[in-house]
């Protein structure tokens, strides 16, 4: 099935440790993205990434890093610099990539995967 | 930075009910999506409605981009409607960065 896989579903981390998450597409979408959601509050951006070896920073990057060697793939680590990382994290992807001035809902949708729920203890 | 307001913040109905989520916006855009985030989190794709009217079964949706407002409409609500409901826009010339509101909580009961 196509879709947006993000892994792990709860991940807990002790302070001071940086932790990676995992999001993989097999939709052939060039742009992913990351957002941060805290309870009761909408998505925010943390990066996302147009085409494979290119990413930018959104709203929030401080205390985050990410990676895309693959098209299919853009992990999110979550590094210890990030002060208050507890919060729920949505990757999504649209196919929409570099270069694009003028979207359509064909190439601007953005699909969500379920998500990972970080718990610093 | 572009500004998104949801209203009403929570919302309670009775199974059968009818019911307008409005999405403002402070500044012209050329993305609108209205999505469902479901009780375990997972975020559904309503609509992309940058501008005009959009009918999906019990779903519709209306944005009047001069205006910069959307709306959506639950007719006929039914349990498995419950959960938050966010616009999320993208600034004309934002690239695709999407902004999302603070969202509607929706709670149906039987």
């Amino acid at each position: 099935d196509g879709g947006i896989t993000q892994s792990p579903k709860y991940l807990f981390r002790k302070e001071g440790q940086n932790v990676t998450l995992s999001c993989e597409q097999n939709l052939n979408h060039d742009a992913m993205y990351w957002y941060r959601q805290d309870p009761g509050q909408g998505l925010r951006l943390i990066y996302y990434s147009q085409i494979v070896n290119d990413f930018q920073k959104g709203d929030i990057a401080e205390g985050y890093s990410v990676s895309r060697e693959k098209k299919e793939s853009f992990p999110l680590t979550v590094t210890s610099a990030q002060k208050n990382p507890t919060a729920f994290y949505l990757c999504a992807s649209s196919i929409r990539g570099a270069g694009w001035t003028w979207g359509t809902e064909h190439t601007d949708t953005q699909y969500f995967g379920p998500g990972t729920r970080l718990t610093v203890l | 930075g572009i500004q998104v307001e949801q209203s009403p913040p929570d919302l309670i109905l009775q199974e059968g009910a009818n019911s307008t989520l409005r999405c403002n916006f402070s500044d012209s855009v050329n993305n609108l999506q209205w999505f469902h985030q479901n009780p375990w989190g997972q975020l559904i794709n309503l609509f992309y409605i940058p501008s005009g009217t959009k009918q999906n079964g019990r779903l519709s949706a209306t944005t009047v981009a001069t205006e910069r407002y959307s709306l959506l409409y639950i007719s006929s609500s039914q349990t498995t409607d419950s959960g938050v409901y966010f616009c999320a826009v993208i600034l004309t010339g934002g690239g695709n960065k999407l902004t999302f509101g603070t969202g509607t909580q929706l709670k149906v009961e039987l």
